[in-house]
C-alpha cells in the first residue's frame, strides 16, 4: 500500500524568497512519484515526476524535487517564488507501473506575499 | 497537444437523481480513471478502467456508481441516486503505458447535490 504525508498544510512565502513543500512517502513497492498542481477553478497540472531514473528531478516552472530513499522523502522546492505559483500543489505516489491508482496527499496552499 | 476534456464543467442536481458525467481520454490512451474531490480534501482514487472493464476500484465505488465507454471515446461515470456528500469536483484521467508515467487530468466537473 502507498500513502503520502504532506507536513505542511499552508505555506507561505515572499517573492523572491525559496519556496519548500515537504513530503514524505510510503510504498510497498518501488514508488513513482509526482508532484501536481492545483491554480483556483482549474485541474490538477503535473510539475514534474520521478520514476527510478535521476533522484534530482526538473519539472516546469524552475520547480525541482530529490528523491531520498533513505528519508522517504520527495520535497518540493524553487529557488525564488513568483506571484502566479500562488496555488495548491498535491504530492503523489503510486506503485512503480504507472497504470496504477494514484494516491494524492492532502495538499499544501503556497501563498506568495508580494 | 492533446488532452483530456470532461463535460460538463458545473452539474447541479437534486439528491435522488441520476447523473452522468462525461470525458474524452485522449484517443490512444489504454487506461481510463475517475478521481473525485469533495470541496477542502484530498483527491480520492474511484475507479480504473482498462479493456472494456473496471481493473481496479475503491471501497468508494459502491452499487450507486457505474463506469461506461459506451463509443470508444467517451467515457462515462454515473451516480445513479446523488446523495449530498456526493459533491465534489469529479476528475477523468488516462494513460498510456510508456516512458512517460503520466496519467493526464480532465479540468473536472463540478458536482453539486441540492
Amino acid at each position: 500500500a502507498q500513502s503520502v504525508t504532506q507536513l505542511d498544510s499552508h505555506v507561505s512565502v515572499s517573492e523572491g524568497t525559496p519556496v519548500l513543500l515537504r513530503c514524505n512517502y510510503s510504498s510497498s513497492y518501488s514508488p513513482s512519484l509526482f508532484w501536481y498542481v492545483q491554480h483556483p477553478n482549474k485541474g490538477l497540472q503535473l510539475l514534474l515526476k520521478y520514476t527510478s531514473a535521476a533522484t534530482l528531478v526538473k519539472g516546469i516552472n524552475g520547480f525541482e524535487a530529490e528523491f531520498k530513499k533513505s528519508e522517504t522523502s520527495f520535497h518540493l522546492t524553487k529557488p525564488s517564488a513568483h506571484m502566479s505559483d500562488a496555488a495548491e500543489y498535491f504530492c503523489v505516489v503510486s506503485a512503480h507501473s504507472g497504470n496504477t491508482p494514484l494516491v494524492f496527499g492532502k495538499g499544501t496552499r503556497l501563498s506568495v506575499i508580494a | 497537444e492533446p488532452e483530456v476534456t470532461q463535460t460538463p464543467s458545473h452539474q447541479v442536481t437534486q439528491m435522488g437523481q441520476e447523473v452522468i458525467l462525461r470525458c474524452v481520454p485522449i484517443s490512444n490512451h489504454l487506461y481510463f480513471y475517475w478521481y473525485r474531490q469533495i470541496l477542502g480534501q484530498k483527491v480520492e482514487f474511484l475507479v480504473s478502467f482498462y479493456n472494456n472493464e473496471i481493473s481496479e476500484k475503491s471501497e468508494i465505488f459502491d452499487d450507486q456508481f457505474s463506469v461506461e465507454r459506451p463509443d470508444g471515446s467517451n467515457f462515462t461515470l454515473k451516480i445513479r441516486s446523488t446523495k449530498l456528500e456526493d459533491s465534489a469536483m469529479y476528475f477523468c484521467a488516462s494513460y498510456l503505458p510508456g516512458p512517460a508515467y503520466e496519467q493526464y487530468f480532465g479540468p473536472g466537473t463540478r458536482l453539486t447535490v441540492t
